[in-house]
């Protein structure tokens, strides 16, 4: 069946420092493959998508790139802030009517001033 | 115009019992889906509706039942409640296939 694994956390970043979640896969055909974002007593937030093969999502200064070929969707970050200490989730979609979404376990990032 | 809406925000129930949790989609949007995320971990799909029919079921027991109305709004409903199902359940409603998922703010249900 399909599967999401990204690295654990948490992932504990000073303000301004690089930041970088590993996400993989396994799943049939084309799946279109998001993060999505969870702030503190929050739900899911849609934070980025790409639907195929080499596209890049990108959105608030994050990106991330489908690679088929590695199975990965790993999601980057320049320049961090504080504000962006949350829990993020990758996921796949292979839905065709509707979202039918599988999760990773998540990764808490926690930015400090 | 009013995101995805759960009621309750939270409920406590003991063993045994049942719970029916309610979702309202965006408007226009025709698939409503149930996740469930135990703390500390990813969400977990249990049910897909578009169009009112069941379109997706997850790896859940019979004792998860779920359902859409005409006016697209949903239920989930757990019989016979265990310590285990404690958890945030969030409702996502979306247009079609791979299109954005919009989440609600999810129910937390705590089995005592």
């Amino acid at each position: 069946g399909d599967s999401v694994t990204q690295m654990e956390g948490p992932v504990t970043l000073s303000e301004e420092a690089f930041l970088t979640i590993n996400c993989t896969y396994t799943a049939t055909g084309y799946p279109s493959l998001f993060w999505y974002v969870q702030y503190p007593g929050e739900g899911l937030q849609l934070l980025l998508k790409a639907t195929k093969a080499d596209d890049k999502g990108s959105n608030k200064g994050f990106e991330a790139t489908y690679r088929k070929e590695t199975t990965s969707f790993h999601l980057e970050k320049g320049s961090v802030q504080v504000s962006d200490s949350a829990v993020y989730f990758c996921a796949l979609d292979r839905g065709d009517a509707g979202n039918k979404l599988t999760f990773g376990g998540g990764t808490r990032v926690l930015v400090k001033p | 115009d009013a995101g995805v809406t759960q009621s309750p925000t939270h409920l406590i129930k003991t063993r045994g019992q049942h719970v029916t949790l309610r979702c309202s989609p965006i408007s226009g949007h025709k698939s409503v889906s149930w996740y469930q995320q135990v703390l500390g971990q990813g969400p977990q799909f249990i049910f897909q509706y578009y169009e009112k029919e069941e379109r997706g079921r997850g790896n859940f027991p019979d004792r998860f039942s779920a359902r859409q109305f005409p006016n697209y709004s949903s239920e989930l409903n757990v019989n016979a409640l265990l310590l285990g199902d404690s958890a945030l359940y969030l409702c996502a409603s979306s247009l079609r296939g791979f299109a954005e998922a919009f989440f609600g703010q999810g129910t937390r249900l705590t089995v005592v």
